[in-house]
């Protein structure tokens, strides 16, 4: 049982390139959710989605797109990167409201 | 918006010794989450509270959230090095079932 899967571990962009951060699942968990994590600043929500075709905004989702096509799968788009969205990412996912939310291994994100 | 104040952001403790770390929201929450998260790692559930007044324990981990549903402390007891890595605090914003807002974290440090 794989949990949350989250690709690439690693990357460094250039300014202005973009890239798409994947994420999956494979425990049929309703709910996903878009994370990064600063150094001082704990997790921040980027985006989340209750289902497949639907997604809203959390609390810094400018300069990010997602979207849920299916209920495995919430990648996050770059479109064209900043500095600034140099981060660590982490995907969630969780079966519904006030359940457990399993946590992929992160994406280190360097935009130089 | 909801926020979520975590205390104190960084704990130096004594091998052996007891803590606490705590979390105070501006607003009533709906359920409260602990999370552990090894330095350059994903995130490890500890536990959820829901019913004000709740406490809940894991080995020497002991989490309670108050009557009023607007603060949570964590307490550790005999500390171990194993414990050493940055707790957050997760909250479920009263109203929105479908989203997991967290704090800035705490940072512990156990001395051999």
């Amino acid at each position: 049982n794989a949990g949350v899967t989250q690709t690439p571990k690693f990357q460094v962009l250039k300014t202005g390139q973009s890239m798409t951060l994947q994420c999956a699942q494979d425990m049929n968990h309703e709910y996903m959710s878009w994370y990064r994590q600063d150094p001082g600043m704990g997790l921040r929500l980027i985006h989340y989605s209750v289902g497949a075709g639907i997604t809203d905004q959390g609390e810094v989702p400018n300069g990010y797109n997602v979207s849920r096509s299916t209920t495995e799968d919430f990648p996050l788009r770059l479109l064209s990167a900043a500095p600034s969205q140099t981060s660590v990412y982490f995907c969630a996912s969780t079966r519904g409201a006030l359940t457990e939310a399993f946590f992929g291994q992160g994406t280190r994100l360097t935009v130089v | 918006s909801q926020e979520l104040e975590q205390s104190p952001q960084s704990l130096i403790v004594q091998e052996g010794k007891n803590l606490t770390i705590n979390c105070t929201s501006s607003k009533t929450l709906y359920g409260l989450y602990w999370y552990k998260q090894k330095y350059g790692e994903g995130l490890i559930f500890l536990m959820m509270l829901q019913k004000g007044g709740e406490e809940k324990s894991h080995e020497k981990i002991t989490a309670k959230l108050d009557e009023k549903k607007q603060q949570s402390s964590l307490h550790i007891t005999a500390s171990q090095p194993s414990h050493a890595g940055i707790y957050l605090c997760g909250a479920v914003p009263s109203g929105r079932d479908d989203k997991i807002i967290f704090g800035k974290g705490t940072r512990l440090h156990i001395l051999p």
